[in-house]
């Protein structure tokens, strides 16, 4: 799987867009970006994944660039409950499915 | 729908010993995998289970061992604990019948002190 690099850490003042930035200029054609994020103490949690085309949820908005090497993903309104750890993952088919490459994420503070 | 729970919570144990953990995967799900997560790092996969089977594995060693049941459930054993096993260990289930990239859905882990 292709490697990402992310930023350290991140600030967002509360019921702004956070916009977390990645980059895997590694990326293979049938490999998906995956973001997940972790609060303190708790299991990763899903967020959003996409292959080529933007994709949104409920809770957040997936951006990948035409050229696949980078991508965002926006928090539309962060809140205080956002503040966590944000991964972001590239997935391909190796044959084993369960196999992610968690990096060392974006620490995310969101604050008042 | 019930989600991915993990017991214990919290575990401490005595280099040399030996521990197992215990997951019940998501409803529906029928692959499981075990992460370890030491401090400030993010997770390691350990390996997957599928069909009661190992069928993917990490760069862990062989005294990390796991089971995976008729119901999906699975466990972790580790034996001849060691100070750098103290980690969060971490479950995840997914459905692969919805293809490869079906995302994976993590509990909360279990807190493993070895003293």
């Amino acid at each position: 799987d292709a490697k990402t690099t992310q930023p350290p850490s991140m600030d967002c003042a509360e019921g702004r867009a956070a916009n977390l930035p990645c980059n895997h200029s590694t990326i293979s054609g049938n490999e998906y970006v995956y973001w997940y994020r972790q609060i303190h103490s708790q299991g990763p949690q899903y967020i959003i994944h996409g292959l080529k085309n933007n994709e949104t949820n409920e809770m957040a908005s997936l951006i990948i660039t035409e050229d696949r090497k980078s991508s965002t993903l926006i928090l539309p309104h962060a809140t205080l409950r956002d503040t966590a750890v944000y991964y972001c993952i590239v997935r391909g088919d190796t044959g084993t499915a369960s196999k992610l490459t968690f990096g060392t994420g974006t620490r995310l503070q969101v604050t008042l | 729908e019930t989600g991915v729970t993990q017991s214990p919570t919290h575990l401490i144990k005595t280099r040399g010993q030996q521990v197992t953990l215990r997951c019940s995967s998501q409803s529906g799900h029928n692959t499981v995998s075990w992460y370890q997560q030491a401090l400030g790092q993010g997770p390691q996969f350990i390996f997957q289970y599928y069909r009661e089977e190992e069928n993917g594995r990490g760069n862990f060693p062989p005294r990390f061992s796991g089971l995976q049941f008729p119901n999906y459930s699975s466990e972790l054993n580790v034996n001849a604990l060691e100070l750098d096993d103290s980690a969060l260990y971490l479950c995840a289930s997914s459905s692969p019948r919805t293809g490869w990239s079906s995302p994976l859905h993590f509990g909360n882990g279990t807190r493993l002190t070895v003293t």
